[in-house]
């Protein structure tokens, strides 16, 4: 079975702090997609980040970056200069054929 | 505006009553899915579809229903609806594989009394 693992259910980070969410997934496949999502308190799901599996480079987006290790399925997402209005809670996502996973997610708190 | 429709934002019902979530997108796309929000289980799919008149069971299908007999339209129906389905639900499109750009609506907030 394909699984998605979010170990940290809850995060917190001083504004313009770097913090980093962790995320691993099992797999046998080997073409897939990597996705972090971002749900602020209005519920609303945002793409923050997409990585193709067969992709080596590392796929980043303005303050946001991704440390894609595939032999270690671990897909970790760092932020860069926190702010505020990065609170809310970050999933997760796998996706191969039509099988998409989500973790559990993990809730990050920036402290003004 | 590209977007991805979704109603009612809120519901409460009652054991048993049916009802239906709609979903319509007007982006074309051909695939679409439902998900529900739990917390501490993140979204699981229920169903997708890859086109009209697809569908196919994700990974908690059981109680729920869908039809694709349009593109744009994909509504979720619970027949007889029970506490356990109390959720955030979510529908989503995509152009073609859904590992392009996933176009989430704004979610309902399910409450089964």
């Amino acid at each position: 079975a394909q699984t998605v693992t979010q170990s940290q259910p809850e995060m917190s980070v001083q504004e313009a702090e770097t913090v980093t969410l962790s995320c691993t997934y099992d797999t046998s496949e080997n073409n897939y997609y990597l996705f972090w999502y971002k749900q602020p308190p209005s519920r609303q799901m945002i793409l923050v980040i997409r990585q193709e599996a067969y992709k080596q480079q590392n796929a980043t987006e303005n303050r946001f970056s991704v440390n894609f290790q595939k032999a270690a399925k671990s897909f970790s997402l760092k932020i860069s200069d926190s702010q505020l209005g990065d609170t809310a809670m970050y999933f997760c996502a796998f996706i191969t054929r039509n099988d998409m996973r989500f973790g559990a997610g993990t809730r990050l708190t920036v402290k003004p | 505006e590209a977007q991805v429709t979704q109603n009612p934002r809120y519901l409460i019902t009652v054991t048993g009553k049916k009802l239906t979530v709609t979903c319509s997108q007007n982006m074309n796309h051909e695939y679409m899915s439902w998900y529900r929000q739990d917390p501490g289980l993140g979204l699981r799919q229920i169903y997708y579809s890859m086109n009209v008149e697809v569908t196919d069971k994700g990974d908690v299908p059981e109680g729920y229903k869908v039809s694709r007999k349009e593109k744009r339209n994909f509504p979720l129906i619970l027949e007889s609806p029970s506490p356990n389905q109390t959720s955030l639900y979510f529908c989503a499109s995509s152009p073609g594989a859904p590992s392009r750009l996933l176009h989430f609506g704004n979610g309902t907030r399910l409450t089964v009394t």
